[in-house]
């Protein structure tokens, strides 16, 4: 079983949608998450730290349950330039050292 | 600011050669770290330098790989002798002391290794 695992999509959704990714971590003493975006051939970008408690940056909303050891992210009214794969990264307890999920990856249409 | 700077972009080689990949982190950033995307699988984590030191190289595939960061600036990651398996895109990021549990890590933009 991966450590960090996501759905991979390809999720393609209208513009102005609202899409949901969900990612789960197997590591319950992990003690950071992130949601990365990553476009083609492009290095990962920190899209948003997720905290306990939750938190939005504008259209973006990300969520962390630690009883069920699972993220999301929750994007609203998309755009034609979120299509990207996002990446769910955990770091691993005790360590710098980050895991990756595989990514999802979203398309938005005109 | 100056991102994180890798070199090459793209690096061809034949099984067998040596191939030396750079990564020039953000200035002040004493936290260096190198990973790799090989293809169809997640970016998996290489190894984590706190300045010149080697903090945890516990990714390190074999000892095929070697990483160095003299004086605490850049680091090289050489690949001696490559194998096909060694194809991918090897990352580099770095992040200042203790960012990277909030504000996460600064990628390069990689380097896209090819063995053939």
């Amino acid at each position: 079983r991966k450590e960090v695992e996501q759905d991979p999509g390809p999720f393609n959704v209208p513009e102005g949608a609202t899409v949901a990714f969900n990612c789960t971590y197997s590591n319950s003493a992990s003690q950071s998450f992130f949601w990365y975006r990553q476009d083609c051939r492009k290095e990962p970008k920190l899209l948003m730290s997720v905290y306990s408690s939750g938190n939005e940056d504008g259209r973006f909303t990300a969520q962390l349950n630690r009883a069920s050891q699972y993220i999301s992210l929750l994007i609203r009214d998309s755009k034609l330039s979120d299509s990207a794969t996002y990446l769910c990264v955990v770091k691993s307890a005790g360590t710098y050292k980050y895991i990756f999920g595989t990514g999802t990856r979203l398309k938005v249409l005109a | 600011e100056a991102g994180v700077t890798q070199f090459p972009s793209h690096s061809v080689i034949e099984k067998g050669q040596t191939v030396t990949l750079r990564c020039d982190p953000i200035s002040g950033h004493d936290n260096l770290y190198w990973y790799r995307r090989v293809m169809g699988k997640e970016i998996k984590f290489l190894l984590h330098f706190v300045k010149e030191s080697k903090q945890d190289e516990s990714g390190m595939p074999n000892n095929r790989f070697l990483a160095e960061r003299t004086g605490g600036t850049y680091s090289t990651l050489k690949v001696q002798p490559a194998e096909l398996e060694d194809s991918g895109v090897y990352f580099c990021a770095s992040s200042q002391d203790g960012g990277a549990y909030v504000y996460g890590y600064t990628f390069g933009s990689g380097t896209r290794l090819t063995v053939v």
